[in-house]
């Protein structure tokens, strides 16, 4: 079963929108990571944070973890046509030896 | 800097032929990790190395995935017999330490027809 799952599943907004992306998981983490997919790419490493920051800065993205809640967000302002591509959230399990990607957030940046 | 190396990008084959996809890490990288991707099942972790050594196999879904480390510059993930249900897209990643950034390769397009 999947440890991080996102929401929403799709968004679709304008270009100098702001898009937000969330993941909720079920067991304590050390830390949770977000990844970004472009079409027929690999996986690209965004950010990464530990279970005891509660927020994150990386350029336009900022990155947000509530560990009472189980639950991280994704905010990347001022969006571009670039952004388009899918989001996944990735944690380690509960001992961390295992990290798990959610199913992804496909974000569609309209020019 | 190199980045992960996979080949082939894209393997067509018959089903009962055995397949094999290749993977150069990022050098110095001590793990190594194959997934594989469906819209189905979305990115599963099949297998991973830590200084060679398989530490975790627990995905590989059958008998017929193996999967190799031979040094550490590169690894090899074999299937045999291959059948249709074993297209999808395998990515091979590697990171300096465990629950560090992984870096991906852009993968290996399979379809077994």
């Amino acid at each position: 079963s999947q440890q991080g799952e996102e929401d929403p599943q799709a968004l679709s907004i304008q270009e100098g929108e702001n898009a937000t992306m969330n993941c909720s998981y079920k067991t304590s983490i050390n830390n949770l990571q977000w990844y970004r997919q472009n079409s027929g790419r690999g996986l690209v490493h965004l950010i990464l944070i530990r279970s005891n920051e509660r927020e994150k800065h990386s350029g336009r993205l900022r990155v947000t973890l509530d560990t009472s809640k189980k639950s991280s967000s994704l905010l990347i302002t001022a969006s571009r046509a670039a952004d388009t591509a899918s989001y996944f959230c990735a944690t380690d399990t509960d001992g961390g030896f295992k990290t798990i990607f959610g199913a992804g957030t496909r974000l569609f940046v309209k020019a | 800097d190199a980045g992960v190396i996979q080949s082939p990008r894209h393997e067509v084959t018959e089903m009962g032929q055995e397949v094999t996809l290749r993977c150069k890490p990022i050098s110095g990288h001590d793990y190594l990790f194959w997934y594989r991707q469906t819209m189905m099942r979305g990115l599963e972790l099949l297998i991973y190395f830590n200084n060679n050594v398989p530490i975790d196999d627990s995905g590989m879904p059958e008998d017929r995935f193996s999967a190799k480390m031979p040094n550490a510059s590169f690894s090899t993930l074999k299937i045999q017999p291959s059948e249709p249900r074993d297209s999808a897209v395998y990515f091979c990643a590697s990171s300096l330490f465990f629950n560090q950034p992984q870096h991906f390769g852009d993968g290996t397009r399979l379809s077994i027809l």
